[in-house]
């Protein structure tokens, strides 16, 4: 069955940057973009970016933009979203899921806690 | 404007119909782009819902429909279940950011 399985949970500094992996099983990963999504505690979805996982071309939220980098690595069938300059407003669940153009699946989401 | 706007919550008794809108502008929904529904239960990440305004995908009751006209969506539950105490986003493409644009989700609460 397709699967989007994520890397585990992130303590981080203010300043630091985060890196978080998606795997993707059960599905051509070159063939579908991966978008990413953040959620913060108690609030609500928010877009970050997306990458075509075949050509790697991204798209950024202007929110994100020169914060954030989306990668690939096709033979690990594995996506990637790095966060840098990292501040307590970062602090949430980031989510991948796969665009079919619906977001389908969700990765499990990995914690991202920012803090001195 | 480029925002998806759904009520904060919604309620009802278990049988009872509720709905849940989704108002966008001519950016988005307006522009003929397709309304998507997820539902988040507690603690869960987002499923899909609904899918392309209307389509359900499979293993999703028949109690979930969803509409789409002009620069508006709508997500109905019929025959509400405790079990469908969740929050509930809505979400489009939006040509003025050329992104994914979410609502800022509903909670519905069995009464």
């Amino acid at each position: 069955q397709v699967q989007l399985v994520q890397s585990g949970v992130e303590v981080k500094k203010p300043g630091a940057s985060v890196k978080v992996s998606c795997k993707a099983s059960g599905y051509t990963f070159t063939s579908y973009d991966m978008h990413w999504v953040r959620q913060a505690p108690g609030q609500g979805l928010e877009w970050m970016g997306w990458i075509n996982a075949g050509n790697g071309n991204t798209k950024y939220s202007q929110k994100f933009q020169g914060r954030i980098t989306i990668s690939r690595d096709t033979t690990a069938s594995t996506a990637y979203m790095e966060l840098s300059s990292l501040r307590s407003e970062d602090t949430g669940i980031y989510y991948c899921a796969r665009h079919l153009p619906e977001l389908d699946p969700w990765g499990q989401g990995t914690l991202v806690t920012v803090s001195s | 404007q480029s925002v998806l706007t759904q009520p904060p919550s919604v309620s009802g008794a278990p049988g009872q119909r509720v709905t849940i809108s989704c108002t966008g502008s001519s950016s988005n929904i307006g522009a003929g782009h397709d309304v998507h529904w997820y539902q988040q239960l507690p603690g869960t990440a987002p499923t899909l819902l609904i899918y392309a305004n209307n389509y359900r995908p499979s293993g999703v009751p028949d109690r979930f429909s969803g509409s789409k006209s002009g620069t508006s969506a709508s997500l109905a539950i019929t025959g509400l279940q405790a079990e469908d105490e969740a929050d509930y986003y809505c979400q489009s493409y939006d040509n003025s950011l050329s992104g994914v644009l979410f609502g800022g989700g509903t909670k519905v609460t069995v009464l």
